[in-house]
């Protein structure tokens, strides 16, 4: 079955990166963009960014501009997503979810856990 | 950039109750707009797609409707299991949620 399985939860300290990857199954990975929404404790849900996992070309919201950085390894069907110089307010579930020809997002991740205290 | 609203922002209902929500965008989308089911500590889960379309394996109970900047979501009749927040979404706009609760 069409699967997203995300890496673990992590802890970082203000002003480190956090990389974390979101292994595709059941279908071709290629064939489907991959964007990255994430979720602070009690709020709603906010888009990140997509890759082209193809192309390797990317998309981001303006507001992570110069601090995302998402790749892909396509021999592991793979996705990844690193956030850099993180901040409090970077703690967060962070979701990985394919898209559905550029329309909508049918398959998502179970989400990554990631808090940021000194 | 496109801004999508929401209301209400919760509310309590009981079983067998019908359910509306709408989710106004800030601009002309066609019917480029989906819908979102989130339980507590799960993903977000697909129901609705362009405007009106129920995603594979979501009870018909569920529904959508809409073009333009108005879209409404309905639950026919509200079921124990339905209790989750709501997010409607245009690409990379997600509304901010409605919360149903029993």
């Amino acid at each position: 079955q069409v699967q997203l399985v995300q890496s673990g939860a992590e802890v970082k300290k203000p002003g480190a990166s956090v990389k974390v990857s979101c292994k595709a199954s059941g279908y071709t990975f290629t064939g489907y963009y991959m964007h990255w929404v994430r979720q602070a404790p009690g709020q709603g849900l906010e888009w990140m960014g997509w890759i082209n996992p193809n192309s390797g070309g990317t998309n981001y919201a303006q507001k992570f501009q110069g601090r995302v950085t998402m790749t892909r390894d396509t021999s592991i069907s793979t996705a990844y997503m690193e956030l850099s110089g993180l901040r409090s307010d970077d703690t967060a579930v962070y979701y990985c979810a394919r898209d559905k020809m550029g329309l909508c997002l049918d398959v998502w991740g179970q989400g990554t856990t990631v808090t940021v205290s000194s | 950039d496109i801004q999508m609203t929401q209301s209400p922002s919760s509310l309590s209902a009981s079983v067998g109750d019908r359910v509306t929500i709408t989710c106004q965008a800030s601009q002309d989308i066609s019917n480029y707009l989906n819908w979102y089911q989130q339980k507590p500590g799960k993903a977000p889960k697909l129901l609705i797609y362009d405007a009106s379309n129920l995603e594979t394996g979501v009870p018909s109970r569920f529904s959508g409707s809409g073009s333009g900047t108005d879209f409404t979501f309905t639950i026919s009749s509200l079921q124990p299991e339905d209790i989750a927040t709501y997010y409607c979404q245009k690409y990379t706009a997600f509304g901010p949620g409605t919360k149903v609760d029993i």
